[in-house]
C-alpha cells in the first residue's frame, strides 16, 4: 500500500472549517483514500473514503486532487468533540482490506 | 445492536501468564482484525481473518495466535506475556467489500508487569 504524509498537528478555531491535507504521492490506480479519527484513547472512527471524485457525508467531505497524488479532509464547522487524532489511510481493497495507519495529524479545534 | 464488543477492558498481567482477548460482533461483517497501539504511537496490525477458520499474519505477529472459530469471535492470545505486550488492543470488523470502512471496539488496556 501507498504510504501517507500528513502534518503532525494542526489548530482550528470552533465553528469554522478544518482543512486536514494527507499527501500520498505513490499512490496506484486501485488504492483508496480513508480517513479515520481516534477522540483521545477509543478505538478509531471512519469518516470518509473515495477513489477519483470527490466524497461528502454527513460527517465531512474528501477533496481529492485529479492527479490522485494529495487529498483534504474538511470538517465543515468544527467543534470542540472534533479534536482528535486524523488518519489518512491508502489501501487497495483487494488486500484483505488491511489498512496501514501512520502517526496522523492531531487537530484540536480551539473554542 | 452491540456492534464490536471487546473483554476484558483491562488486564493486569504477570511475565509469563497467558490471556485470551476477545472480540465479538453482531455485524456479520467477513473480515475481522486485531490491532496495538502503542503510546503516542499509530495502530499495528498484528492478525487478521478473511472468514470463519481462516487467519493470517499481520505487521507484528510475534508473540500472539488468533483463532476464528466462529464468524462472530475473533479470539487474541498471548501465551507467555512479556512486558513488550504492554498495550491497547483494538479489535476491528469489516464487510467483504469496499464500500464502508472499519467499525472499532473501544479497547483493551493490558498491562504486563
Amino acid at each position: 500500500d501507498a504510504k501517507t504524509t500528513q502534518p503532525p498537528s494542526m489548530d482550528c478555531a470552533e465553528g469554522r472549517a478544518a482543512n486536514l491535507p494527507c499527501n500520498h504521492s505513490t499512490i496506484s490506480g486501485n488504492e483508496y483514500v480513508y480517513w479515520y479519527r481516534q477522540i483521545h484513547s477509543q478505538g478509531p472512527q471512519y469518516i470518509i473514503h473515495g477513489l477519483k471524485n470527490n466524497e461528502t457525508n454527513e460527517m465531512a467531505s474528501l477533496i481529492i486532487t485529479e492527479d490522485r497524488k494529495s487529498s483534504t479532509l474538511i470538517l465543515p464547522h468544527a467543534t470542540l468533540r472534533d479534536t482528535a487524532v486524523y488518519y489518512c489511510i491508502v489501501s487497495n481493497p483487494g488486500s484483505a482490506r488491511q489498512l496501514t495507519f501512520g502517526s496522523g495529524t492531531q487537530l484540536t479545534v480551539l473554542p | 445492536n452491540a456492534g464490536v464488543t471487546q473483554t476484558p477492558k483491562f488486564r493486569v498481567l504477570k511475565t509469563g501468564q497467558s490471556m485470551t482477548l476477545l472480540c465479538a460482533q453482531d455485524m456479520n461483517h467477513e473480515y475481522m482484525y486485531w490491532y496495538r497501539q502503542d503510546p503516542g504511537m499509530g495502530l499495528r496490525l498484528i492478525h487478521y481473518s478473511v472468514g470463519e477458520g481462516t487467519t493470517a499474519k499481520g505487521e507484528v505477529p510475534d508473540g500472539y495466535n488468533v483463532s476464528r472459530l466462529k464468524k462472530q469471535n475473533f479470539l487474541l492470545g498471548l501465551e507467555s506475556a512479556a512486558p513488550s505486550q504492554t498495550s491497547v488492543y483494538f479489535c476491528a470488523t469489516a464487510r467483504g467489500d469496499r464500500l464502508y470502512g472499519y467499525t472499532f471496539g473501544s479497547g483493551t488496556r493490558l498491562t504486563v508487569v
